[in-house]
């Protein structure tokens, strides 16, 4: 099957320090992938769609500033969250689009970010 | 607008009992539709998925599905809960090449 891998999957860091979460889709190349936040307890969220090779496309209120999005090869995309604070404290988990076919998407096992 | 609905956040069933966890889509076309489970601090397991054909789906861990397009529906059921199966549950539609849109989720508990 398809697999999807996050790194790192937990990290602490200090308000207004920066942290770059990756994204990689390890045994197929993905055209898109997709980055989701999610809240405790709540759902999942798209925060942007990630295109190789172009810039994200961000969902209405998510600071394209504050959350920058490369995705530089067919395998990798990453986030960065820069300038952290407390509020951006949560579950960040994204997704890979399979080339072909159906919207096969897979998902990476997810990061917990937490912003002291 | 897109939307995904699961009327119940909370479900408690005893083990070995049947379970219907509901789901009602809002998609302007053509629906893939997808179940998928989280454990506390860990990341989506996919259940099951509809894309096309049969309307009732079989799953992993016993669980299947039934896309009734007249009723915007996809209802998960198992036919004997086990404890283990105690988890959030989220419904997802999306289409091709598009990000899906999730539910809000139901919590089952599973009471021995």
């Amino acid at each position: 099957g398809a697999v999807v891998s996050q790194h790192p999957s937990r990290v602490i860091c200090k308000s207004g320090t920066s942290v770059k979460i990756e994204c990689r889709s390890l045994d197929f190349q993905a055209t898109t992938m997709f980055w989701y936040r999610q809240f405790p307890k709540q759902s999942l969220m798209l925060m942007a769609t990630s295109n190789e090779g172009s810039k994200a496309t961000y969902e209405q209120g998510v600071e394209k500033d504050k959350f920058l999005i490369n995705h530089a090869s067919l395998t990798l995309s990453t986030l960065t969250v820069t300038s952290a604070h407390p509020e951006d404290s949560s579950f960040y988990i994204c997704s890979a689009d399979r080339r072909g076919g159906y919207n096969e998407q897979f998902f990476g096992p997810g990061t917990r970010l937490t912003v002291l | 607008a897109q939307s995904v609905t699961q009327p119940d956040i909370h479900i408690t069933v005893s083990e070995g009992a049947s379970l219907e966890l509901r789901c009602n889509y809002s998609y302007g076309a053509t629906p893939y539709l997808f179940w998928y489970v989280q454990s506390p601090g860990q990341g989506l397991q996919l259940l099951l998925k509809y894309f096309s054909g049969d309307t009732l789906v079989q799953g992993i861990k016993g669980f299947e599905a039934e896309f009734k397009r007249s009723q915007s529906s996809f209802n998960l059921r198992k036919p004997s809960v086990h404890w283990s199966d105690a988890a959030e549950y989220f419904c997802a539609v999306g289409g091709a090449g598009t990000a899906l849109i999730f539910g809000k989720g139901t919590t089952l508990s599973v009471s021995s």
